[in-house]
């Protein structure tokens, strides 16, 4: 099946503890995202990848960071700099113009 | 600061009747919008794409474009009670970064029995 999968779905961590979260897909797209959404709110994005060894920042890149060393692999670790963890973490992969984006089933990450 | 606007709602819609979300925004520039399903606690679900100025059906949606006046809408036909969810508009930034994509903050769509 062709697709993107984030592990785990759920993961708690104490504060100023790095975590890192998984992001894989199969879908064979160029670019992958990181996104953030709190509660009813809208998705801010963290950082982005249009090609392996390439990423650029987002809206909200501090206290973040990403790599990019194979297509299908974009892990995203949170740092002990991010000053509100707490939030839903959702990975996409898109391709080719009109860059539609499809996501994976996100990780909810709480940080006490 | 480029954006995407739409009312936060809740809207609520009777069974069987039309649901009508609506969406601006604010760069000239951008090419394509999307609208997305989310439902509670889980992941966005991409359910139309819409490049053109003028209307794109799919099943019971239609997307509707208005590069003139910057606005995107969605009609929901014969609205279900599974029809409740929360509704992303999208649309890409600009010419330079088509890559990315700004996200409204959603309308959560209630349909009533």
């Amino acid at each position: 099946d062709g697709g993107i999968t984030q592990s785990p779905k759920y993961l708690f961590r104490k504060e100023g503890q790095n975590v890192t979260l998984s992001c894989e897909q199969n879908l064979n797209h160029d670019a992958m995202y990181w996104y953030r959404q709190d509660p009813g709110q809208g998705l801010r994005l963290i950082y982005y990848s249009q090609i392996v060894n390439d990423f650029q920042k987002g809206d909200i890149a501090e206290g973040y960071s990403v790599s990019r060393e194979k297509k299908e692999s974009f892990p995203l670790t949170v740092t002990s700099a991010q000053k509100n963890p707490t939030a839903f973490y959702l990975c996409a992969s898109g391709q080719g113009d009109p860059y539609e984006q499809y996501f994976g089933p996100g990780t909810r990450l709480t940080v006490t | 600061q480029k954006e995407v606007e739409q009312n936060s709602g809740p809207l609520s819609v009777p069974e069987g009747a039309i649901a009508s979300l609506n969406c601006t925004y604010s760069d000239r520039g951008s090419q394509s919008f999307f609208w997305y399903r989310q439902y509670s606690g889980k992941s966005p679900e991409l359910i139309m794409s819409i490049y053109s100025n003028g209307d794109k059906e799919d099943g019971r949606f239609t997307a509707q474009l208005n590069k003139a006046s910057q606005y995107v809408s969605l009609l929901i036909r014969d609205s279900q009670p599974s029809d409740s969810a929360t509704y992303l508009c999208a649309g890409t930034s600009g010419y330079s970064s088509a890559s990315k994509i700004i996200f409204g903050s959603g309308t959560r769509l209630s349909i009533r029995p």
